[in-house]
């Protein structure tokens, strides 16, 4: 098993949808959650850092944790095309290795 | 300013050949990280510097691999022998803190060199 699991998708909506990008994990001592954002032959970037169980919100995008579950997840509001690109959930216990979820292709349609 | 910067963009080798992969870091960023990713595959930890040595290189899949920092900045990656499951983007990143601070650490991710060999 795999210590973080997501859905390679792709996922493709239209316009204006919200978008909902979700991944599991298998270790509970896992505290720190991200979101990256990765374009097609460009380095992943920061979207979203979560620390322990809860919600956090910037603009249009949501990030939730639920620890109980080992459930990760991101919401896209008014979902845009520029918002195409590979979305990478990741985590990590506090020390130096980043585990990265194999990211979901996700497709918005004009 | 400049982000963190990769060289070459591409390159493409023959099996069992030598190759060097160069990063350059944020300036005065201490932190930095190679990974690798496949296709269809998020990034796979291979190793972190803090400053000049190697904290952690648990990720590196074999002796096959190195990876230097001498002054503490630019960072090479070096594969010896080169197999064609070596294929892949290499990406560097690196932050200014160490993971697990308060208010977390980002790290910043250079475009990658996409490695191919034949």
């Amino acid at each position: 098993q795999k210590e973080v699991e997501q859905d390679p998708g792709p996922l493709s909506v239209p316009e204006g949808a919200i978008v909902s990008l979700n991944c599991t994990y298998s270790n509970s001592a896992f505290q720190y959650f991200m979101w990256y954002r990765q374009y097609s032959r460009k380095g992943p970037e920061l979207l979203m850092y979560t620390y322990s169980s809860g919600n956090k919100e910037d603009g249009r995008f949501t990030a939730q944790v639920d620890k109980s579950s080992k459930y990760i997840s991101l919401f896209i509001r008014d979902s845009q095309p520029s918002d195409s690109a590979t979305y990478l959930c990741a985590t990590y216990t506090g020390g130096f290795k980043t585990i990265f979820g194999a990211g979901t292709r996700l497709f918005v349609k004009a | 300013g400049a982000g963190v910067s990769q060289t070459p963009s591409n390159k493409v080798t023959e099996k069992g050949k030598y190759v060097e992969l160069r990063c350059d870091p944020i300036s005065g960023h201490t932190a930095l990280y190679w990974y690798r990713q496949s296709l269809g595959q998020g990034p796979e930890f291979l190793i972190y510097f803090q400053g000049t040595g190697a904290a952690d290189d648990s990720g590196l899949p074999n002796d096959r691999f190195f990876a230097v920092r001498p002054e503490g900045s630019v960072s090479t990656l070096k594969i010896q022998r080169t197999e064609r499951g070596d294929s892949a983007v290499y990406l560097c990143a690196s932050s200014r803190l160490l993971p697990g601070t308060a208010g977390g650490d980002t790290q910043y991710f250079g475009p990658g060199t996409r490695l191919t060999v034949l």
